[in-house]
């Protein structure tokens, strides 16, 4: 069965601490991994789509790379308004979410 | 200039009523999408359709139904409407595989 899992679900760091939030998954014929922001209120705004194993993609201070299993999301030295819940999300023959990693950046 | 856009923005209805929630995309995409999403914030994908298919998930119950008037638009209606319809429901579109969202409506079902 087609599934992702996020951890951990919640992660506070203080304002300029690095650090990394995971995405696992298993899926069937994987057509496509993303990753979204959302805000409170707000609907999921893009971040990144990868495609293949040893693919990274980089924006601002964050930083999406994948594996056959996995995936990370990097962020480099956050700000407070990097604060937000941060969603996975794979396409096999279908979407799957996963129920993301609520990320608190404290000044 | 919204890229996807949904209405109403809050919905407050009585358990059994029938309501409709209206999605429209500008950004030219061929495929919509729309998504429950529950109180622990888990987003489901409910419907996918094209100009040539509906993808329906299995799971959802034939009280909710789309209709896409063209291609820019596609509305979800509910028919009999559950407690447990109350949620955050989500349109999205796409032309390649990634998707970009509405901002939500929020249903309660008094």
């Amino acid at each position: 069965e087609d599934q992702v899992t996020q951890s951990p679900e919640a992660l506070r760091l203080q304002e300029g601490e690095s650090s990394s939030l995971n995405c696992s998954y298993t899926v069937s014929g994987l057509r496509g991994l993303f990753w979204y922001r959302q805000d409170p209120g707000k609907g999921p705004e893009f971040l990144f789509t990868l495609y293949s194993a040893g693919e990274e993609k980089e924006k601002e201070r964050l930083k999406a790379t994948l594996t056959k299993k996995e995936s990370f999301l990097h962020i480099t030295a956050p700000k407070p308004e990097d604060s937000a819940t941060y969603l996975c999300a794979v396409r096999g023959n279908q979407f799957y979410f996963g129920t993301g990693t609520s990320l608190t950046v404290i000044p | 200039d919204t890229a996807v856009s949904q209405t109403p923005k809050y919905l407050v209805t009585q358990m059994g009523n029938d309501k409709s929630i209206k999605c429209e995309q500008n950004l030219g995409h061929d495929t919509m999408y729309w998504y429950k999403q529950d109180s622990k914030k888990f987003l489901k994908i409910m419907f996918s359709y094209n100009n040539k298919e509906l993808i329906i998930n299995e799971t959802v119950p034939n009280r909710f139904s789309p209709k896409s008037p063209d291609k820019a638009h596609l509305n979800l209606h509910i028919n009999s409407l559950e407690l447990g319809d109350s949620a955050v429901y989500f349109c999205a579109s796409s032309s390649t595989e990634t998707q970009y969202f509405g901002p939500g409506t929020r249903l309660l079902v008094l």
